[in-house]
C-alpha cells in the first residue's frame, strides 16, 4: 500500500522556467511533509519541509504548497537551473505511530533541467 | 564534522553469506535510522534508534536482519544468510529531532549486491 505517491516518474523543464513536482498521500494522520533531492551515488539531501498547520513554505527558489483537503502537496522551483537535475522524493511523517520518528517516501520524480 | 559516514560503499556477496554494514552518525545526533532503497523505489524505513535503544522496527526487517547501536554512537546492520532479494542500497541517517529543523541527514549509503 503506497501511502505517498509521486505519479510522474520524470519531468523535463527548460532552464529558467518553473518546475512543479507533485505528491499525493493517503494517510490523513501525516502531519509533516518533506522534499528530498538525490543525486546519483549520494544519499538524499533535505530540501524543504512543511507542517500541516501551514499551506505554504518558501525557501529561496523552492516553495512547497500543501492542500490538506486534497491530500496533495507540490514543490515549485523557480527559476529552474541545470544543477537542479536530480531525483526528488516526497516524504511524510506522523501516521499511526504518532512519534514522527519515521518517514514514508514516495517513489521519486526525476527532474531534468535542459539548457 | 563530515556528516553521516557509511562503510563500505559497495559490497558484493554470495547468497547465503552474512554481511555487516557500519554507520557513523553526526556526533551530536541522538537519533539514528536505517532505510533500504531498491531500484525505482523510494527509501523504505527499516529501524530507528534513540541513543542506544532500538525503538521501532519495520516488518521489512525479517529475523535475518539485526541492528545495534552500542553506547548510542555508531550503528551496525547485519544481514544473515543473504538472499538475492536483499540486493539494495542501505541508507543510514541521523537527526536531533524530526520536524521543524529539516529532517534527517543521510549518508551516501552501502550498495549491496547478492550474487
Amino acid at each position: 500500500d503506497q501511502q505517498v505517491k509521486q505519479n510522474s516518474p520524470s519531468l523535463s523543464v527548460q532552464e529558467g522556467r518553473i518546475s512543479i513536482l507533485n505528491c499525493d498521500y493517503t494517510n490523513s494522520m501525516f502531519d509533516y511533509f518533506l522534499w528530498y533531492k538525490k543525486y546519483p551515488a549520494e544519499g538524499p539531501t533535505f530540501l524543504i519541509s512543511i507542517s500541516s498547520i501551514k499551506d505554504k513554505n518558501e525557501d529561496g527558489r523552492f516553495t512547497v504548497f500543501l492542500n490538506k483537503s486534497a491530500k496533495h502537496l507540490s514543490l515549485h522551483i523557480v527559476p529552474s537551473q541545470p544543477g537542479d537535475s536530480a531525483v526528488y522524493f516526497c516524504a511524510a511523517s506522523g501516521g499511526r505511530t504518532g512519534t514522527a520518528s519515521k518517514l514514508t517516501f514516495g517513489t521519486g520524480t526525476r527532474l531534468q533541467v535542459t539548457l | 564534522d563530515t556528516g553521516v559516514s557509511q562503510d563500505p560503499r559497495h559490497k558484493i556477496t554470495k547468497r547465503g553469506q552474512n554481511v555487516t554494514f557500519r554507520c557513523d552518525p553526526i556526533s551530536e545526533h541522538n537519533r539514528l535510522y536505517w532505510y533500504r532503497q531498491t531500484l525505482g523505489q523510494g527509501p523504505e524505513f527499516l529501524t530507528y534508534f534513540q541513543n542506544e535503544a532500538q525503538l521501532e522496527k519495520s516488518r521489512l526487517l525479517s529475523d535475518r536482519f539485526s541492528a545495534e547501536r552500542p553506547k548510542g554512537s555508531f550503528s551496525t546492520l547485519e544481514i544473515q544468510r543473504t538472499e538475492q532479494g536483499d540486493s539494495a542500497m542501505y541508507l543510514c541517517a541521523s537527526s536531533l529531532k524530526l520536524g521543524g529543523i529539516g529532517g534527517y541527514t543521510f549518508g551516501s549509503g552501502t550498495r549491496l549486491t547478492v550474487v
